[in-house]
């Protein structure tokens, strides 16, 4: 079974430049996650997707940061204008809760992570 | 603000030996605790999870241990195999709402 796919991999791009990442979570599962890991702060929760409507986006750092979730299979997060400070790996991630449903355990099954560089 | 806590940015032990990694939180509303792996360039992977209607919970050489009164968990490891060495994540949840996470302690077992 597929897990959770992310595009692109590795991204390096200047700063003012517009930058797009993609998610695919698994089949089924109705809530998408955006997180971001750095050195400092360990994983940041972005903003966070149940049933394809955004729940949370308290951790989005600035207006530079949008997310959206079109359908149930796709997910992006795009800064513009990208900025160095926001070099990190962000990683997508998805799980079957479901919403007004029994209490989750709130596992995650993670993508392998967007790397992105901005120089 | 940070409600996950993980105070040792690295961990190093001996092959065959306990590894114990160390998480605290401040959110008492926290009902479920999970450890997570990763490995370099690699996303995290679930490892083991504990409800806070339990103090221990065992899956093979990992234990996880949630002592809720001192808002302490921690996760022992036994033996420690080199293949364990990677990045761990604590993380709490309420409800089954988000995943707050710490911000990792790096375990390197040396062999």
């Amino acid at each position: 079974d597929a897990g959770v796919i992310q595009s692109p991999r590795h991204e390096v791009t200047e700063m003012g430049q517009e930058v797009t990442l993609r998610c695919k979570p698994i089949s089924g599962h109705n809530s998408l996650f955006w997180y971001r890991q750095t050195m400092m702060r360990g994983l940041e929760l972005l903003i966070y997707f149940n049933n394809n409507v955004p729940i949370d986006d308290s951790g989005m750092p600035e207006d530079r940061f949008s997310a959206k979730m079109p359908n149930a299979s796709f997910s992006t997060l795009k800064i513009q204008p990208s900025e160095p400070r926001d070099s990190a790996v962000y990683f997508c991630a998805s799980s079957s809760r479901l919403a007004g449903g029994p209490k989750s355990t709130g596992e995650l099954f993670f993508g392998e992570g967007s790397r992105l560089t901005v120089l | 603000d940070q409600q996950v806590k993980q105070n040792s940015p690295s961990l190093s032990v001996q092959e065959g030996r306990i590894s114990i990694l160390n998480c605290d939180y401040t959110n008492s509303m926290f009902d479920y605790f999970l450890w997570y792996k990763k490995y370099p360039a690699e996303g995290p992977t679930f490892l083991i999870s504990i409800s806070s209607i339990k103090d221990k919970n065992e899956d093979g050489r990992f234990t996880v241990f949630l002592n809720k009164s001192a808002k302490h968990l921690s996760l022992h490891i036994v033996p420690s195999q080199p293949g364990d060495s990677a990045v761990y994540f604590c993380a709490a949840t309420e409800y089954g709402n988000k995943l707050v996470f710490g911000a990792g302690t790096i375990l390197r077992v040396k062999s």
